[in-house]
């Protein structure tokens, strides 16, 4: 199958620094990435959908500013948590389709702990 | 407003036996469903999909049936085995057109298959 790298997969950051996380398609161009929370024993929550190109489309209740997504290539995504705060702490997961394509293929998660 | 809930947040089979996850979904206009399996600190993998035109879709030990009247679908495994063991997770998809299709994501099963 498909597969999409994301890095890093854990990281503790101190309140208030920024933290980037990256989502790549390595064997496939992703014309379309998703960006999804998990809080635990909580389903997986839709943050914002990116296509290449464009200016990504946020979710209801995500601060556009405060999560700043970048999908600059059809292999690239960024998330970059801005000046992050402890309730910001959770998994974070992208996913990537390719065009015309029904399945969605996700990374492995960055554990986000902010101090 | 959870449009896509698994009620049953566990679930625990003998190996060998028949696992069935169930989801339920309460938008009509969902055109396509899919079932993910997810372990710890990991992103999910994508397990078995049917389009709501079918009621039956079966891969090797996976079988999802969709019962369109009643808004409900199930994934049986049969037979269960240990490796089996993770969080499955049902998905539906509204499909908007183009590539902004989104998938929303139910609250997720943890089954748990004993040896």
């Amino acid at each position: 199958g498909a597969v999409v790298s994301q890095h890093p997969s854990r990281v503790i950051c101190k309140s208030g620094t920024s933290v980037k996380i990256e989502c790549r398609s390595l064997d496939f161009q992703a014309t379309t990435m998703f960006w999804y929370r998990q809080f635990p024993k909580q389903s997986l929550m839709l943050m914002a959908t990116s296509n290449e190109g464009s200016k990504a489309t946020y979710e209801q209740g995500v601060e556009k500013d405060k999560f700043l997504i970048n999908h600059a290539s059809l292999t690239l995504s960024t998330l970059t948590v801005t000046s992050a705060h402890p309730e910001d702490s959770s998994f974070y997961i992208c996913s990537a389709r390719g065009r015309g394509k029904e399945k969605l293929f996700f990374g492995s998660g960055t554990q986000l702990s902010v101090l | 407003d959870q449009q896509v809930k698994q009620n049953s947040p566990s679930l625990s089979v003998q190996e060998g036996r028949i696992s069935i996850l169930n989801c339920d979904y309460t938008n009509s206009m969902f055109d396509y469903f899919l079932w993910y399996k997810k372990y710890p600190a990991e992103g999910p993998t994508f397990l078995i999909s049917i389009s709501s035109i079918k009621d039956k879709n079966e891969d090797g030990r996976f079988t999802v049936f969709l019962n369109k009247s009643a808004k409900h679908l199930s994934l049986h495994i049969v037979p269960s085995q240990p490796g089996d063991s993770a969080v499955y997770f049902c998905a539906a998809r509204m499909n908007y057109g183009g590539a902004t299709n989104k998938l929303i994501f139910g609250t997720g099963t943890l089954l748990a298959v004993q040896p």
